[in-house]
């Protein structure tokens, strides 16, 4: 039954060592959306492709890649971990525009931890 | 600046003492106000959408209403599994949900 899907659950790293996260939908929507949340703070937008164009924000630092080779899979790709980029990663999607684009989906996300 | 602004930080009830969370916000084209609850260690999950002033909305034990201004989530009785930081989020013209930082709620039996 789960609908987005998000591995691996946890991952650790260590400092400067690149890492992927991976997230797959069953629910065919084609919006995806990657955020990054820490304790106790709201989910913040990295960037999110509609279809295959990618939006990026206009804060997410380069250190922060993106891939979505088909509809179902999305990566997110951190070149070089730094403390600073330990947090929950979520990912979401979105039904087809128009009319259902804002209602987001997320999936259970991925704890990230630098060493 | 578009910003969500949620009140109180936190909120420890007793079981059955219902209460209000409130979520204001200042943005420039709103489309849909959204509730969602989150566990702790997992995703939000979708709870409500509200679209214009005067909407509400319900689920079980909790109720969604929108202003011009501000949305209130009603708890109702709340029980313990009702313990969850509640988010609120608004989707403007941009087409992004900014969100706000949330109400941990605590129900105790």
């Amino acid at each position: 039954d789960a609908m987005v899907i998000q591995n691996p659950r946890y991952q650790v790293t260590q400092f400067g060592k690149p890492v992927t996260l991976s997230c797959s939908q069953t629910l065919n929507h084609n919006v995806m959306y990657w955020y990054q949340q820490k304790s106790s703070q709201a989910p913040k937008l990295l960037f999110h492709y509609y279809d295959k164009d990618f939006n990026n924000e206009a804060d997410t630092p380069d250190n922060f890649q993106s891939r979505r080779p088909n509809t179902s899979f999305c990566f997110l790709d951190i070149r070089s971990p730094g403390l600073g980029d330990a947090a929950m990663y979520l990912c979401a999607t979105s039904p087809p525009f128009p009319g259902g684009q804002e209602t987001q989906y997320f999936g259970p996300g991925t704890r990230l931890l630098v060493l | 600046e578009d910003q969500v602004t949620q009140s109180p930080e936190a909120l420890r009830l007793q079981e059955g003492e219902s209460s209000s969370l409130n979520c204001s916000y200042t943005v420039s084209g709103l489309r849909g106000l959204f509730w969602y609850r989150q566990d702790p260690g997992k995703g939000p999950e979708f709870l409500f959408t509200l679209y214009s002033a005067g909407e509400e909305k319900e689920k079980e034990r909790l109720k969604a209403t929108l202003t011009k201004k501000e949305s209130f989530l009603h708890i109702t009785a709340p029980k313990p599994e009702d313990s969850a930081t509640y988010l609120c989020a608004v989707y403007e013209s941009t087409d992004k949900l900014i969100f706000g930082t949330g109400t941990r709620l605590q129900v105790f039996p």
